[in-house]
């Protein structure tokens, strides 16, 4: 069965430092998703991306973070300078549409971004 | 702005039957989705309701009353397993339908 995959699974990184997390999103998806959870807490909305471009983003998603889907099968989450609360579960997630049955969201295993 | 409220716990013994509710504050959005999850696990997609009423899928009901600004998820015959995090969750109209916006989740405790 097709599924969405992440790496790496957990990243450690310096404050201020760059980190890049990577998704291989359902080949036959058209859109794809970045979330985030901090530990305990809900899942919130960063960014949804379909035909090559940024179609929604939350206040989250500020200028500290880029996506981008280099090729046909990647699909990359870029934090520029981490700060300490960027600490948190990432996940991809990708659906075939956004209506009816094709609204439903897969979901990657995520990845655990560790500032210090 | 948009909202959506769960209870934060819920338990019940196996075999049971167990209703987590969802009220939600939003202007209009495309339909009510419910997601499992795990501890340490990723979300995992259990049901949608675009219309009201009730949708079945084997032991996990959602009901969506629009009039109410209501919904829920019904889990019989529970088990074990069934221990997890549930979140309702809505695309609102007013961002195109690309954003999905989740409530805090509801953490369920199954009992023997």
């Amino acid at each position: 069965e097709p599924e969405v995959t992440q790496t790496p699974s957990h990243q450690v990184t310096q404050m201020g430092q760059e980190v890049i997390l990577r998704c291989v999103p359902i080949s036959n998806h058209l859109y794809f998703y970045w979330y985030r959870q901090i530990l305990g807490q809900k899942v919130e909305f960063l960014v949804s991306f379909y035909n090559n471009e940024i179609s929604e983003k939350s206040e989250i998603f500020d200028d500290q973070f880029s996506v981008e889907r280099p090729d046909g099968s990647n699909f990359t989450l870029k934090i520029r300078s981490t700060k300490l609360e960027d600490s948190a579960m990432y996940f991809c997630a990708s659906s075939r549409g956004t209506s009816g049955r094709y609204n439903e969201q897969f979901f990657g295993p995520g990845t655990r971004l560790t500032v210090l | 702005g948009q909202s959506l409220e769960q209870p934060s716990e819920v338990t019940a013994v196996e075999g049971a039957i167990v209703q987590i509710n969802c009220t939600y504050q939003t202007s209009g959005f495309y339909g009510l989705s419910w997601y499992q999850q795990h501890d340490g696990g990723a979300p995992t997609f259990l049901s949608y309701n675009a219309l009201d009423g009730l949708e079945e899928t084997g032991r996990f009901s959602s009901f969506l009353s629009r009039s109410d600004s209501y919904g829920y998820l019904l889990l019989q015959e529970l088990q074990m397993k069934d221990s997890a995090s549930y979140f309702c969750a809505v695309r609102p109209h007013n961002t195109g339908g690309f954003k999905t916006i989740f409530g805090a989740g509801t953490r369920l405790f199954v009992k023997a």
